[in-house]
């Protein structure tokens, strides 16, 4: 069974500090990786994604994540946090069967 | 070109009562997915289409849960008859591959 664990529930970062999202997953094989974020009142939209070659991944908003086999993560980064980042994010899987096995997400809370 | 749409936004019913949600994906997109996320947990997948097909209904909670998919285009998630741990967030989501799945605002469902 594949499942995606997100160990924190809930962060709080200053603007213009650093950021990193802890993704842990189990999966039998190499897994499909997404990070998705939801803004207050708003949709899922797709951050970036891990299919295949290089581990570390550029997205939008400045955001990126690093795939490591060997620990089983993909961690998200953000070299400065804007008030804007404020949101939930999700991590999530996909098998073979596509569809998505999401985390439990992380609420970011950005103080000023 | 639009996003993956869905209506309504919010919906307050009362158990017993039916509701039906609806999706409209990307324009060409021809993999349609249901997700549902209940208040404080996970996003969990319900059922994926591809054209009008039902790929895999997996996730479907109960025989209360009837997902369409009319010539391969718009999408209808009715709940007949609604009971309270139905309430949460309804999300669709389309693909043209499979691999990247792009998500719509949500319906909120109330059910008291």
């Amino acid at each position: 069974a594949q499942s995606v664990t997100q160990p924190d529930i809930h962060i709080t970062v200053s603007e213009g500090a650093s950021l990193e999202l802890r993704c842990n997953y189990s999966y039998g094989a190499t897994p499909y990786l997404f990070w998705y974020v939801q803004s207050p009142g708003q949709g899922l939209q797709l951050l970036l994604k891990y299919f295949s070659g290089d581990t570390l991944v550029q997205g939008i908003k400045g955001f990126e994540a690093e795939f490591k086999r060997s620990q089983s993560s993909f961690n998200l980064r953000k070299p400065s946090v804007h008030w804007s980042d404020a949101a939930e994010y999700f991590c999530a899987l996909a098998g073979s069967n596509y569809k998505l096995t999401f985390g439990k997400g992380t609420l970011l809370t950005v103080n000023p | 070109e639009a996003g993956v749409t869905q209506f309504p936004s919010h919906s307050v019913i009362e158990k017993g009562q039916t509701v039906t949600l609806r999706c409209d994906p990307i324009s060409g997109h021809d993999n349609l997915y249901w997700y549902r996320r209940v208040m404080g947990k996970e996003i969990k997948f319900l059922l994926h289409f591809v054209k009008e097909s039902k790929q895999d209904e997996s996730g479907m909670p109960n025989n209360r849960f009837l997902a369409e998919r009319t010539g391969g285009t718009y999408s209808t998630l009715k709940v007949q008859p609604a009971e309270l741990e139905d309430s949460g967030v309804y999300f669709c989501a389309s693909s043209q591959e499979s691999l990247t799945q792009y998500f719509g605002p949500g319906t909120r469902l109330l059910v008291l």
